[in-house]
């Protein structure tokens, strides 16, 4: 089936690194969506991303929906320890069948305070 | 609200033992979901309902069974558990067909001897 790979797969940064993680498809999507995975909880979401080239920003989180339509990219700035967790990447094509959302398999960080 | 809510948090079953995996969620939502989680994947659709009365299969359905009297509830059934079934289980709602409007519960780990 349809599969998303997540990049990198874990990392380990010093409390106040700036953090880059990206998400490639083979596929098109027209909506990115980048969740957060807290240690014994369920995902969470973060950012949507609707239309390519589209920047968005949370907080510290800023995500991009890449030009091509087949990945997304998320930057977290100054880290801090809470920011430890899982962060899923997620691509649906159609708004209509939520069915059809494909998520990755994560990228575990550490935050080393 | 408590927005959605599963139980069992944890759950040990042997192999051919069934058991129901209960959610609930309180903030009137059309659609609800489960997904399993397993290590090195993405999250995966197994069944899904548009309403009440109504269900669907996902990705993997095989060997689990739902059904949606209610709005509120969804329960997930496990008609003869096997060690493959050893997963996380997470239940989401949702208010549109668009995969940002769905809420995950915080899941339920089961482990099948």
């Amino acid at each position: 089936g349809q599969q998303l790979n997540q990049s990198p797969q874990s990392m380990f940064i010093q409390e106040g690194e700036d953090v880059s993680m990206n998400c490639t498809s083979s596929s098109i999507f027209n909506t990115w969506l980048w969740y957060k995975q807290d240690p014994g909880e369920g995902p969470v979401l973060l950012i949507a991303l609707y239309k390519a080239g589209e920047l968005t920003s949370n907080g510290r989180l800023t995500a991009q929906f890449g030009i091509t339509r087949k990945d997304s990219f998320l930057n977290i700035s100054a880290s801090i320890p809470s920011d430890v967790g899982i962060y899923f990447c997620a691509g649906q094509l159609y708004r209509t069948s939520y069915d059809k959302v494909i998520f990755g398999p994560g990228t575990s960080l550490s935050v080393i305070p | 609200n408590a927005g959605v809510t599963q139980t069992p948090k944890f759950q040990v079953l042997k192999t051919g033992q069934s058991m129901t995996l209960q959610c609930a969620q309180d903030m009137n939502h059309e659609y609800m979901s489960w997904y399993r989680q397993d290590p090195g994947m993405g999250l995966r659709l197994i069944h899904y309902s548009v309403g009440a009365g109504i269900t669907d299969q996902g990705e993997v359905p095989n060997g689990y069974n739902v059904s949606r009297s209610t709005t509120e509830d969804f329960p997930l059934r496990l008609l003869s558990a096997a060690p493959s079934q050893t997963s996380v289980y997470f239940c989401a709602s949702s208010y549109g067909l668009g995969a940002e409007t769905q809420y995950f519960g915080p899941g339920t780990r089961l482990l099948v001897l």
